[in-house]
């Protein structure tokens, strides 16, 4: 167990709807990071937070967004989502800002299905 | 696009050494070289971090020549549960959102 909780594990949506995926990140770690996984593009990375304040953006397509809040947790919204968005979707924290230098730790994914 | 570059598989047998080489030919001066090992449908996990020489914990070690061009994460006498998926990352801050993504990994086998 890393940690680091996210929610919902699956989730099941029909074209052009929007959803958002939460992750709370480990205890005292002030940068979170989400990734895309799907099968044919190993694991994207979209955006990083620290402290609340967006960091790096990463091939995050303009459908998407995120926020981190003043308890840390993150949100990743969804919208208008496409078939092709259908991925698993993995929240990390690290505690420092220094993304190369601080170990990730990974959740448990959110798997998103659009049908 | 990723800043480094893994074979896409490898497969070895159980207890013996395995090796997996990344190539990162554009590494900047304060960047450093982390190994993840991910199982179907989890998120990655830590094995090993490294700036220069030679780094070694109770799972791996990590072997970066001096010109620092590449790295070889070194797996000693391997399990059939080591069979997974490893990835090599290349970050510094992440100025240059490159160096934090994934790519692809190294999808090892290991046979009995």
């Amino acid at each position: 167990d890393s940690g680091v909780t996210q929610t919902p594990k699956h989730l099941i949506t029909a074209t052009g709807q929007r959803v958002t995926l939460r992750c709370s990140p480990r205890s005292g770690d002030l940068s979170v990071y989400w990734y895309q996984q799907s099968l044919d593009q190993g694991l994207q990375f979209l955006i990083h937070y620290y402290n609340g304040e967006e960091r790096a953006k990463g091939n995050i397509l303009e459908r998407f967004s995120a926020q981190q809040f003043p308890d840390l947790h993150s949100e990743l919204n969804l919208s208008s989502l496409e078939l092709g968005d259908s991925a698993l979707y993995f929240c990390a924290s690290s505690p420092g800002l220094l993304a190369g230098k601080y170990e990730q730790y990974f959740g448990p994914g959110t798997r998103l299905t659009v049908t | 696009l990723a800043k480094t570059t893994q074979p896409i598989s490898m497969d070895s047998y159980e207890g013996q050494e395995v090796n997996i080489t990344c190539s990162h030919n554009n590494i900047a001066t304060n960047d450093y070289i982390t190994w993840y090992q991910q199982f179907p449908s989890q998120g990655p996990r830590f094995i090993i971090q490294g700036y220069k020489t030679k780094v070694t914990n109770e799972v791996a070690s990590l072997f970066i020549p001096a010109d620092r061009k590449s790295s070889t994460l070194s797996l000693p006498r391997v399990s059939l549960s080591d069979t997974a998926v490893y990835y090599c990352l290349v970050a510094y801050s992440g100025g240059g959102a490159d160096g934090l993504t994934f790519g692809k990994g190294t999808h090892l086998i290991i046979q009995p």
